[in-house]
């Protein structure tokens, strides 16, 4: 069974440009949730989203935003990148959230100069 | 805002000892408190979970420890080895929601 895969594993922006970044949750999950990781400020929780819908959302900018596919895959957006926003990005996927067990993918390291 | 305190921050403990990480959490409505491991260059990978109903869960070498009424739960890895070495994350999660603690670097030396 294919873990959760994310697009891309690597990337390098400039400052005022945008991102996106995908993620593959594994087959049957509905859930997909987005982390930004950090050194020093750990796992920060930007959204998740179940069906298509987001239900719930962290303490992030509006520049920061997802959505996700009928078929469960989920996409984040970041407009306007700054300097701080070079970090870690993790998906996570599960069934259905119930029972509070995430699985990780190997995440997107985003460079902002 | 940090909904759920971790430490120490980082960790260094000899072979055969006793790793120990510590949280605490605000929020009562939390209902589900996992740690993560995470090793360089991976995701984060559920080690051990506990619910409120529960003091103590034991796997193999790790174990959780609860405290409801202090908000405060802690991981213990005995006989701790190098390969054991990784980041841990504690987390305390409600539906749709799961807050992370800032992790701690273990590292066992041999």
């Amino acid at each position: 069974k294919a873990g959760v895969t994310q697009t891309p594993r690597y990337l390098i922006k400039t400052r005022g440009q945008q991102v996106t970044l995908s993620c593959s949750p594994i087959s049957g999950h509905r859930s997909v949730s987005w982390y930004q990781q950090t050194p020093g400020q750990g796992l920060q929780f930007l959204f998740e989203y179940f069906s298509e819908t987001q239900r719930n959302k962290g303490n992030f900018p509006g520049r920061f935003s997802g959505r996700q596919f009928s078929n469960s895959r989920s996409e984040m957006n970041v407009s306007t990148l700054e300097l701080g926003d070079s970090a870690l990005y993790l998906c996570a996927s599960s069934l259905a959230w119930t029972t509070g067990e995430l699985f990780f993918g190997e995440g997107s390291r985003l460079t902002v100069l | 805002q940090q909904q759920v305190k971790q430490s120490p921050q980082s960790l260094i403990v000899q072979k055969g000892g006793i790793s120990i990480i510590n949280c605490a959490y605000e929020n009562t409505a939390f209902d589900y408190f996992p740690w993560y491991q995470q090793f360089p260059g991976k995701g984060p990978a559920l080690l051990i979970a506990i619910r409120p109903d529960v003091s103590e869960k034991k796997e193999g070498r790790v174990t959780i420890s609860f405290n409801k009424s202090a908000k405060q739960f802690s991981l213990h890895i005995m006989d701790s080895q190098p390969g054991d070495s990784a980041t841990y994350f504690c987390a305390a999660s409600r539906v749709n929601d799961m807050r992370f603690g800032a992790g701690t670097r273990l590292t066992v030396k041999p």
